[in-house]
């Protein structure tokens, strides 16, 4: 079964940066996945497309401190420079065929 | 630009049909592409509801299959969700989106929250 696992929350001081762990089930360790971000009340919004072997390709306007990375099973973002802007819900996404599967979010709080 | 809007009333009974509507601009959903629901409970989660080609081809997340109706209006530029016998659980913001290739969903639309309550 295609599931994505993620940390709950996670937390770093304005300025600094988080990584954002997405983890892949038992099998499914060379499939791509999205990142997106949801910020309060707002609708999600596309970050990258992060394929097994580190390579991504970021969606329009977004800004060049975050980045994705994998390694095995697990897929990262990371974001630097931390702006309160970033305080928001980020999703993993991940599709096999004829399924959609997203992960339960990370909140990220700025300190 | 892509952009996608929601529509559709925000309160339904319990038992009745949910409907919505999701009007694109920017792109003609006939030029190709999957368009996707999702819908997201208060204070949880996304889930997936289904996606649609332009062709009209469809597929459905196995846990809503047996309610849910997704279909396409190329003539309007538009994709409408129908999802039936509805309970509380149903409540939640639903979103529409574009899939790329039938992979992730790279534009979505703001949502649209719906109440089901008698």
């Amino acid at each position: 079964q295609l599931v994505l696992t993620q940390s709950p929350s996670a937390s770093a001081s304005l300025g600094a940066s988080v990584k954002l762990t997405c983890t892949l089930s038992s099998g499914h360790s060379s499939y791509a996945i999205a990142w997106h971000q949801q910020q309060p009340e707002k609708g999600p919004r596309y970050l990258m497309k992060l394929n097994s072997d580190g390579s991504h390709s970021k969606g329009d306007g977004i800004p060049d401190r975050f980045s994705g990375s994998s390694s095995g099973a697990e897929r990262y973002l990371t974001i630097s420079s931390l702006q309160s802007e970033d305080e928001a819900d980020y999703y993993c996404q991940t599709w096999g065929t004829g399924i959609q599967v997203f992960g339960t979010g990370t909140k990220v709080t700025v300190l | 630009q892509v952009q996608l809007q929601e529509s559709g009333p925000g309160l339904v009974k319990p038992s009745e049909t949910l409907s919505l509507t999701c009007a694109v601009s920017g792109y003609s959903i006939s030029s190709g592409y999957y368009w996707g629901w999702i819908r997201q409970p208060p204070g949880k989660g996304l889930e997936w509801i289904g996606s649609i080609y332009h062709s009209g081809s469809t597929y459905y997340n196995p846990s809503l299959k047996s309610r849910v109706t997704i279909s396409v209006d190329t003539s309007k530029n538009q994709f409408s969700l129908k999802l039936s016998s509805v309970t509380a659980a149903d409540t939640a913001v639903y979103y529409c989106a574009r899939l790329e290739s039938g992979t992730y969903f790279d534009y979505w639309g703001q949502g649209t929250l719906v109440t089901v309550s008698s």
